[in-house]
């Protein structure tokens, strides 16, 4: 079946530092990747995705690559801002429509 | 346009109690899927509605059930409550026409069983 794996956390950063947080993925078919962040006593927001191969969502500063050949999808802001302390969760969606999560990377950014 | 709304925000119910959630998706979606939260299993996958119809059912026994009206308004509905079954309980819609395969989610709706 499919799966996601992603850096344990917690992540703990200054402002200003660069932010990586690493996800790959086990999956049949072509799925799509996405990122999602959820902030305390919220849902999840979409953050940015990606659909086929090569592709580069970007949002907000975030960033992240579709790797077919790493089966990878990292996280990537060159300037992290306090505001950006949240979970993060990498999922992907498999031809299903359903969708798989990673258990989550808690970020703390202290200013 | 409005997102993902979902009620109640906040439910307790005792073991052995049965409860009804709501979600509403986005205008323009037809598909409602619902997932489970908790710290120990994280986000996992309880089914899926479309036109009516349940097309998609995760591994989670049958005191979870679901049904979704012809707004494409859902509910979800859980018996014989567990303690287990305390967790933040997500909707997401999505439009489910060709490649438009984004699920937005709800702000939950968080049940403690007591």
């Amino acid at each position: 079946g499919n799966s996601v794996t992603q850096m344990e956390g917690p992540v703990t950063l200054s402002e200003e530092a660069f932010l990586t947080i690493n996800c790959t993925y086990t999956a049949t078919g072509y799925p799509s990747l996405f990122w999602y962040v959820q902030y305390p006593g919220e849902g999840l927001q979409l953050l940015l995705k990606a659909t086929k191969a090569d592709d580069k969502g970007s949002n907000k500063g975030f960033e992240a690559t579709y790797r077919k050949e790493t089966t990878s999808f990292h996280l990537e802001k060159g300037s992290v801002q306090v505001s950006d302390s949240a979970v993060y969760f990498c999922a992907l969606m498999g031809s299903n429509y359903k969708l798989t999560f990673g258990k989550g990377t808690l970020l703390t950014v202290n200013p | 346009k409005a997102g993902v709304t979902q009620t109640p925000r906040y439910l307790i119910k005792t073991r052995g109690q049965q409860v009804t959630l709501s979600c509403s998706p986005i205008s323009g979606h037809r598909s409602v899927s619902w997932y489970q939260q908790t710290p120990g299993q994280g986000l996992q996958f309880l089914f899926e509605y479309f036109s009516e119809t349940q097309r998609n059912k995760g591994n989670f026994p049958g005191r979870f059930s679901g049904r979704q009206f012809s707004n494409s308004r859902s509910e979800m509905n859980v018996s014989t409550l567990e303690l287990g079954d305390s967790a933040l309980y997500l909707c997401a819609s999505r439009i489910s026409q060709g490649n438009q395969e984004t699920q937005y989610f709800g702000p939950g709706t968080r049940l403690l069983v007591l």
